[in-house]
Formats: C-alpha cells, structure tokens, sequence
C-alpha cells in the first residue's frame, strides 16, 4: 500500500522569504499523481500544485515549486516570497494513475499536513 | 476545473439523529469520493461513489453508518447515521476531473 509521509508537523516562515516544505511518499508503482493541497481556517482544500510523475520537470504554478526527486520518492514544495494569505495547513497526496476511469482507485492518500506560520 | 457546492456547510446534530450532505458537480464526472477529516487529523477516505454502482467503502466504514447514494453524474449524498460525538468532523466530496482531483468546502458537523 502507498503511504505519504510529511516529517515537519509546523514549520514558519517569515514574510517574503522562501520556504520549503517536505514529502516522501512510498510506492511499487511507476505511474502516478503527486499534489500539494493547501488548507486554510476555511477548512476548504485548494491545490496548490501536481506532478505528473511521467514528467522529469518540475511543476511550478507562480511562487509555488516543487522539487520532485522520483528515485528518492521525495515530492517537497517550495514557497517563494511567502505572504501572509500563505499561512495553513499543507498537505502532500498521491494518487496511483491505475484506474483512471473507474473503480475504487483513484482517491488520494494524504500526509499528515504541516502547518505553515508566516510572520509579519 | 469543476466547481463543487456541498450543503450544508456547518451544522450542530443531535446524538441518535442522521444527516444528508449533499454534493453537487457542475460538470459529470465518473468517480466521486467521500472524505472524513477528524479535528486536527488529516483526511481519511470513507467511500467512492460512481454512477451506477454500489459505492466502495474503505475499511473501518460500512454501509449502515454511512449510505451513500450516486443518482447521477453530477450529484451524490452521504449520510452520517445515528451520530455520536465521535462523528463530529468535516466531510468533504471530490471529484475526479481533468487527472486532478477537486474539493467542495466541506461540512463541518458538531455533534452534541
């Protein structure tokens, strides 16, 4: 079974400075998703960010980056000039690309979350 | 991307009574899935749901305690039945769209 693994329970940043948040996941599959969803007080769950793991570049959506090492099964995501509205819960998810189009695969496997503090 | 509305977005249950969310798509898509988030945990997967089928409950969830139905393509409920303090958490629908996978806001259910 796969399995997602967020190390840092907290983590702060102060703002407009970088910050990078870290992931493992383990696997037997050669395809799959990789997502960083982000978590405000809302509770609603934005993506920030997906990573075809076909893919050897890395994704980047504006201030937010990925840095996805598929040998080492490390998927971690960087903040650039981090900005108040960045503070919340963030979540690595993996997804299997088996099953695409039906049954009971296809649901994401969630890390634990990292809360990410940004300082005035 | 598909845009999701989930009802009711908060509410205080009584223990003993049940509770439909609703979740509704405003595009058709095939799988549909239901996730629990207990306070301060992360998000914990109860069942798929497809158009047509039987939903496909993980383990640790049944069918009594959580009924789903899946009419359509573009709308599913979930029941939380006979509720006690311990289901008081946030539910959330998904969807599969686009290889990526989209949340509604969420219900946050308090039971007393």
């Amino acid at each position: 079974a796969q399995t997602v693994t967020q190390s840092q329970p907290e983590m702060s940043v102060q703002e407009a400075e970088t910050v990078t948040l870290s992931c493992t996941y383990d696997t037997s599959e050669s395809d799959y998703y990789l997502f960083w969803y982000k978590q405000p007080p809302s509770r609603q769950m934005i993506l920030v960010i997906r990573q075809e793991a076909y893919k050897q570049q890395n994704a980047t959506e504006n201030r937010f980056s990925v840095n996805f090492q598929k040998a080492a099964k490390s998927f971690s995501l960087k903040i650039s000039d981090s900005q108040l509205g960045d503070a919340a819960m963030y979540f690595c998810a993996y997804r299997s690309a088996v099953g695409l189009d039906g049954g009971s695969q296809g649901n994401l496997i969630f890390g634990k979350g990292t809360k990410l503090s940004v300082k005035p | 991307s598909a845009v999701i509305s989930q009802k009711p977005s908060r509410d205080i249950c009584q223990r003993g009574t049940s509770l439909t969310i609703q979740c509704q798509v405003d595009s058709q898509v095939t799988m549909m899935f239901w996730y629990r988030q207990q306070p301060g945990q992360s998000l914990t997967l109860i069942a798929t749901a497809n158009q047509g089928s039987e939903a496909t409950y993980e383990s640790g969830f049944v069918i009594d305690k959580f009924p789903i139905s899946r009419p359509n393509l573009t709308f599913s409920t979930l029941t939380v039945s006979n509720m006690s303090p311990e289901d008081s958490s946030i539910y959330l629908c998904s969807v599969v769209f686009g290889n990526t996978i989209y949340f509604g806001e969420g219900s946050w259910l308090t039971v007393v």
